[in-house]
């Protein structure tokens, strides 16, 4: 398996544009995550999802973030309209379980 | 609430010298506790896992941890550090009731030749 795949790796944007990254799961894993990794925050579980319906949004920063799951080989998380302090590295993973996790390389966004 | 600390930023070890990453973690009931890896530009990987049994669990790259729940720590260990492990260690802690892991900030793991 080749693991789970992330694109872009890496996106440079401009304040106010919309962004979106996309996140390929594992084949046959039911859970996927949205984290984001900052050297101020750590890192934070933005979102995740079950057999590809939202279980908790809870750590989405704010209205502007938005994460969908069309279906069990997909995931987009959407910045709208984007902003500097959006900048990171957004990681997905998934996995068998909601705990034993299997991570994406990352994309790094700047926003400038 | 559940919570992890992870008391120091940096763990500075010669290569060839035992080394010790701490992770101590606040749960109600009993903890799942993880450790992961993440080296320059990669995503985290996973090394080990407890969620029952032996309090010494075996992971990959001759990494082990020792689940204390009377100090409430799990401390990630290896005999003898080698130069490529050097890498940013994250400690990780789910407990029942909860659905989600909730990670430490991480401590930069350094061992020099």
């Amino acid at each position: 398996d080749a693991g789970v795949i992330q694109s872009p790796r890496h996106e440079v944007t401009e304040m106010g544009q919309e962004v979106t990254l996309r996140c390929k799961p594992i084949s046959g894993h039911d859970y996927l995550f949205w984290y984001r990794q900052t050297m101020m925050r750590g890192l934070e579980l933005l979102i995740y999802f079950n057999n590809n319906v939202p279980i908790d949004d809870s750590g989405m920063p704010e209205d502007r973030f938005s994460a969908k799951m069309p279906n069990a080989s997909f995931s987009t998380l959407k910045i709208q309209p984007s902003e500097p302090r959006d900048s990171a590295v957004y990681f997905c993973a998934s996995g068998t379980t909601n705990y034993e996790q299997y991570f994406g390389p990352g994309t790094r966004l700047t926003v400038t | 609430a559940q919570s992890v600390a992870q008391p120091e930023d940096q763990v500075n070890v010669a290569e060839g010298n035992p080394l010790t990453v701490k992770c101590t973690y606040s749960v109600s009931g009993n903890p799942y506790l993880f450790w992961y890896v993440q080296y320059p530009n990669r995503g985290l990987q996973f090394l080990l896992k407890y969620i029952t049994g032996d309090n010494l669990v075996k992971g990959s790259y001759g990494f082990e941890a020792e689940f204390n729940k009377s100090q409430t720590s799990f401390h990630l260990k290896k005999p003898s550090a080698l130069v490529s492990d050097s890498a940013l260690y994250f400690c990780a802690v789910r407990a029942s009731g909860y659905s989600t892991l909730t990670f430490g900030k991480g401590t930069m793991l350094l061992v020099s030749p």
